[in-house]
């Protein structure tokens, strides 16, 4: 199993509203990423976890809150999302999130602030 | 003046032409990947270089250290190989810095 999945596909929300995206993958991986990608642009990095714990946040504003739940479950939570925030959420996991790894992507969620 | 440089950023084929994508980065590297994105959303990992030239199948990537220079080559190429071709590089911390990337449409 070389996958990782991402829920939902798609998702729409107001500003007021509280939602979650889901990442799941079962590699055994122990590094996982949140990356968010505008239209036409590489992919932002965002968070990093590294064996459940948060090694990296790139100054990411408070309403964009990661949780990492367990070694093969990555969450994000949204809260009073902005239309800028409007994006493709990318999940990615590593084996250990060292030097020379193949990182493998989900398909991402499509999210549409109104 | 970005760290990882594509070119061309945008790339028109015949189905069956041979194409190559470059990349060049200013910085020290481990590794160079070669990435590519469908229409869809997901990003797919092609290749991971840290010296020397890899094949899989129609796809051929080079790397020269020295000239911190890539390339990715597709032979024979089809219509399904339209996708955006993102060359990222790991720098400190083993994180990936991205080109702007490569939009290939392959024409029948």
């Amino acid at each position: 199993d070389t996958e990782v999945t991402q829920t939902p596909k798609h998702l729409v929300m107001g500003m007021t509203n509280k939602k979650s995206l889901k990442c799941e993958q079962h590699m055994g991986h122990r590094a996982m990423y949140w990356y968010k990608q505008k239209a036409k642009k590489p992919p932002e990095l965002m968070f990093v976890y590294s064996y459940e714990k948060l090694s990296i946040n790139e100054s990411v504003p408070s309403r964009f809150s990661p949780e990492c739940p367990n070694s093969s479950l990555l969450n994000l939570h949204l809260h009073a999302l902005q239309p800028e925030d409007s994006a493709l959420y990318l999940c990615a996991s590593k084996r250990q999130g060292g030097f020379q790894e193949t990182q493998y992507f989900g398909p991402g969620t499509r999210l549409l602030v109104l | 003046k970005n760290e990882v440089e594509q070119s061309p950023q945008n790339l028109t084929a015949q189905e069956g032409e041979f194409i190559t994508i470059n990349c060049s980065y200013s910085v020290g590297i481990s590794a160079l990947h070669w990435l590519q994105q469908h229409p869809g959303g997901g990003i797919v990992s092609l290749f991971m270089l840290s010296s020397g030239k890899k094949k899989h199948g129609r796809l051929i990537a080079t790397i020269n250290i020295q000239e911190k220079h890539s390339s990715l080559h597709i032979t024979a190429s089809h219509p399904r190989d339209s996708a955006v071709y993102i060359c990222a590089v790991e720098t400190s911390g083993s994180r990936l810095t991205f080109g702007e990337g490569t939009q290939l449409t392959v024409n029948p």
